[in-house]
C-alpha cells in the first residue's frame, strides 16, 4: 500500500482564520514532507520531518507551522494567511533520505487551499 | 542556471507515436533520479526511478547519462491517457528532491 492521505481536500479560509491540514501514511516511512504548488509550477519544498524531527525549513513564513505528532502523522497549522498563499498543499513521504534510487517519494492527493 | 531543467513543451504527438523527454541537472553529486507524471489538478505520481543501467517498465524506458548529466524518458506507442505533465526529480542524497518545471505532453487522437 503506497497511500498517503490528506484532509481536507478543499479549504477556504479568511485571513484571520486558524486552520490545520492533516496528512497520514502507514507505510512505515520515516521522512515526511510538505510542499506548496502553484498552478503550472513544480512543487516547492516547505518542510521536511525525519524521524519525527524537523530537518528542513525552507525559510517558510511563521504563519505556516508544521507539527509531527508521530511517525505516521504530519500536520500543517495555518494562521493569518495571505491571498497569495492560495495553492495546492501536498504532503509526501519516503522511506528515509533520498540517497538511493529506491527512496521514492509518494504524494498525497493534496489540499486545495483558497485564502480570501 | 537552474538545478534541474526540462523543456516545458507542449509536445503534441499522435496516438501510437514514440516521444522522448530529456532532463538535465547541474549537480554532479546527484545520486537519485525519478520521473513523475502529474495530471491537471492532481498530485504527482511516481512513474519510475531511474537506475544507472537504465530501466524499462512496459512502454516506458528511462536512461541516465552521468557523464553528460541528463536523464531521459522514452514513451513508446503513446496512448491518449499518457497526456500529462512529466516531472523530472533529482536528489543529491539529502532530503531535498529538486523538481524540474515539467514537460507537458498531449497525445492526440
Amino acid at each position: 500500500d503506497t497511500e498517503v492521505t490528506q484532509t481536507p481536500k478543499h479549504l477556504v479560509m479568511g485571513m484571520t482564520n486558524k486552520k490545520s491540514l492533516k496528512c497520514e501514511q502507514h507505510m512505515g516511512h520515516r521522512a515526511m514532507y510538505w510542499y506548496k504548488q502553484k498552478a503550472k509550477k513544480p512543487p516547492e519544498l516547505m518542510f521536511v520531518y525525519s524521524y519525527e524531527k524537523l530537518s528542513i525549513n525552507e525559510s517558510v513564513p511563521s504563519r505556516f507551522s508544521p507539527e509531527c505528532p508521530n511517525s505516521s502523522l504530519l500536520n500543517l497549522h495555518l494562521h493569518a494567511l495571505q491571498p497569495e498563499d492560495s495553492a495546492l498543499y501536498l504532503c509526501a513521504s519516503s522511506q528515509d533520505y533520498a540517497g538511493s534510487p529506491f527512496n521514492e517519494q509518494f504524494f498525497g492527493p493534496g489540499t486545495r487551499l483558497t485564502v480570501l | 542556471r537552474k538545478e534541474v531543467e526540462q523543456d516545458p513543451g507542449p509536445f503534441n504527438v499522435p496516438e501510437g507515436a514514440t516521444v522522448a523527454f530529456n532532463c538535465t541537472y547541474s549537480n554532479s553529486a546527484s545520486q537519485s533520479f525519478f520521473w513523475y507524471r502529474q495530471d491537471c489538478r492532481k498530485e504527482p505520481k511516481l512513474l519510475m526511478s531511474v537506475y544507472s543501467s537504465g530501466n524499462e517498465d512496459g512502454r516506458f524506458t528511462a536512461q541516465l547519462n552521468r557523464a553528460s548529466q541528463y536523464i531521459s524518458l522514452l514513451i513508446r506507442d503513446s496512448k491518449l491517457s499518457d497526456s500529462a505533465t512529466y516531472l523530472c526529480v533529482v536528489s543529491s542524497g539529502t532530503y531535498k528532491y529538486i523538481f524540474g518545471t515539467g514537460t507537458r505532453l498531449k497525445v492526440l487522437a
